[in-house]
């Protein structure tokens, strides 16, 4: 069975440039979350779909980013305009009903210069 | 805020049990115990959860003391794979948000 994956593994772009980062979830997993760990902090939450529906965007940092999930399948993360401090890795992961067991992807790593 | 408290670094000898300490005394009653890890820069794994009984499954073993304000994870016999970063995160199973704190990060010795 497929793991959670994330294209692009690593992504260089300059401040002001657009980034798009996708996410595939395991096939049936209707819950995907989106997670970042920037460089020397803590890994973050930032939403969680449930099919094509944001759960909980609480940890989304501003409006900078933005998340979809068309049809409830993949998933998407655009960073317009992307900043200095947005360099990072960007996880992504998904579950299915009632489990708190989170498949995690390899990550997507974002460097703004 | 993690709810969690671990230290920063452990060393444990290769074939040897790996304990890895967590408090997490503000814990409350429908809240569970997760555990996962990060090897390298991998995503990170989940390993194992548990709510006031212990448990064990294929990775590990968790131990949470009768009062649930702190827990022990335990690898049998750590291997130089199990070198990795662990997390012990204290979840409300209503809320889906996994809160990660700083880990304690475990270096398995040859």
């Amino acid at each position: 069975e497929a793991g959670v994956t994330q294209f692009p593994s690593h992504s260089v772009i300059e401040k002001g440039q657009t980034v798009t980062l996708r996410c595939d979830p395991i096939s049936g997993h209707d819950n995907l979350y989106w997670y970042r760990r920037v460089m020397g902090k803590e890994i973050k939450f930032l939403l969680h779909f449930v099919k094509e529906s944001k759960q909980d965007e609480s940890g989304m940092p501003n409006n900078r980013f933005l998340a979809e999930r068309t049809g409830g399948t993949y998933s998407t993360l655009k960073v317009q305009p992307a900043e200095l401090e947005d360099s990072g890795v960007y996880f992504c992961a998904s579950s299915g009903p009632n489990t708190g067991e989170l498949f995690f992807g390899e990550g997507s790593r974002l460097t703004v210069l | 805020d993690a709810k969690t408290t671990q230290p920063p670094s452990m060393d444990c000898a290769e074939g040897r049990a790996a304990n890895l300490p967590c408090n997490h005394s503000t814990i409350s009653g429908n809240e569970y115990v997760y555990w996962y890890r990060q090897i390298h820069s991998q995503g990170p794994q989940y390993i194992i959860h548990g709510l006031k009984n212990n448990e064990t499954n294929e990775m590990a073993s968790l131990i949470i003391t009768e009062d649930r304000k702190s827990s022990t994870l335990i690898l049998p016999h750590a291997t130089l794979r199990d070198t990795a970063v662990y997390y012990c995160i204290v979840r409300d199973f209503g809320n889906e948000k996994l809160t990660f704190g700083t880990g304690t990060r475990l270096t398995i010795i040859p």
